[in-house]
């Protein structure tokens, strides 16, 4: 169990499109959701807390106009990035907590590049 | 504030070699640790955690980690390696307050033949 999903695995853009990345809990509800960025050879950045019905929260640096969140059920949240920049290429990795325990299940993360 | 420190961005090693990976945290409040590997352009896999009771911790593939609340550590060891170690590990504190996890720098751990 605490399966999480990822979609797409990999995407390729053309700068100033937006692309739309979505992360699924597969067999537990997840009311908080939480959205990571990976710069090659980093740690994990964490970008914003995603609630479920409520208005994510973004880590200080984050650009929220940016970074899109929408968290519409307990098994779904998205990240969308607006108008790409070659500079917002990154490995994206969501993780959601599963109520009532005291640890994230992450996702296998997103693959941006932007061109 | 809580933190996470790895203080060892490379570990080379020889393949059936021992090997600990050290991880230092610091909090005020009572924190759970974990430790994940990573594998090139893969995203993160659970190795093992402390949430409460025993100090040692058992993991998948032979690792085991020893909570040290005195040391504020939680360092991360294997009794011999493999090639098919080789990868990214990252140590991580997560508060019950916040639900957010603090993740360390991450150690590249390189198994030699």
């Amino acid at each position: 169990g605490a399966v999480v999903s990822q979609h797409p695995s990999r995407v390729i853009c053309k700068s100033g499109t937006s692309v739309k990345i979505e992360c699924r809990s597969l067999d537990f509800q997840a009311t908080t959701m939480f959205w990571y960025r990976q710069f090659p050879k980093k740690s994990l950045m964490l970008m914003a807390t995603s609630n479920e019905g409520s208005k994510a929260t973004y880590e200080q640096g984050v650009e929220k106009d940016k970074f899109l969140i929408n968290h519409a059920s307990l098994t779904l949240s998205t990240l969308t990035v607006t108008s790409a920049h070659p500079e917002d290429s990154s490995f994206y990795i969501c993780s959601a907590r599963r109520d009532t325990y005291n640890e994230q299940f992450f996702g296998p993360g997103t693959r941006l590049t932007v061109l | 504030a809580q933190s996470v420190t790895q203080l060892d961005s490379q570990v080379p090693v020889f393949e059936e070699a021992p090997v600990e990976l050290r991880c230092n945290y610091s909090s005020s409040v009572s924190v759970y640790l974990f430790w994940y590997v990573q594998y090139p352009n893969q995203g993160l896999q659970l190795l093992l955690k402390y949430l409460s009771g025993s100090t040692l911790v058992k993991g998948i593939n032979g690792f085991e980690a020893e909570f040290n609340k005195s040391q504020t550590s939680f360092h991360l060891r294997k009794p011999s390696v493999h090639i098919s170690d080789t990868a990214e590990y990252f140590c991580a504190v997560f508060t019950s307050g916040t639900y957010k996890y603090i993740f360390g720098t991450g150690t590249r751990l390189k198994v030699l033949a």
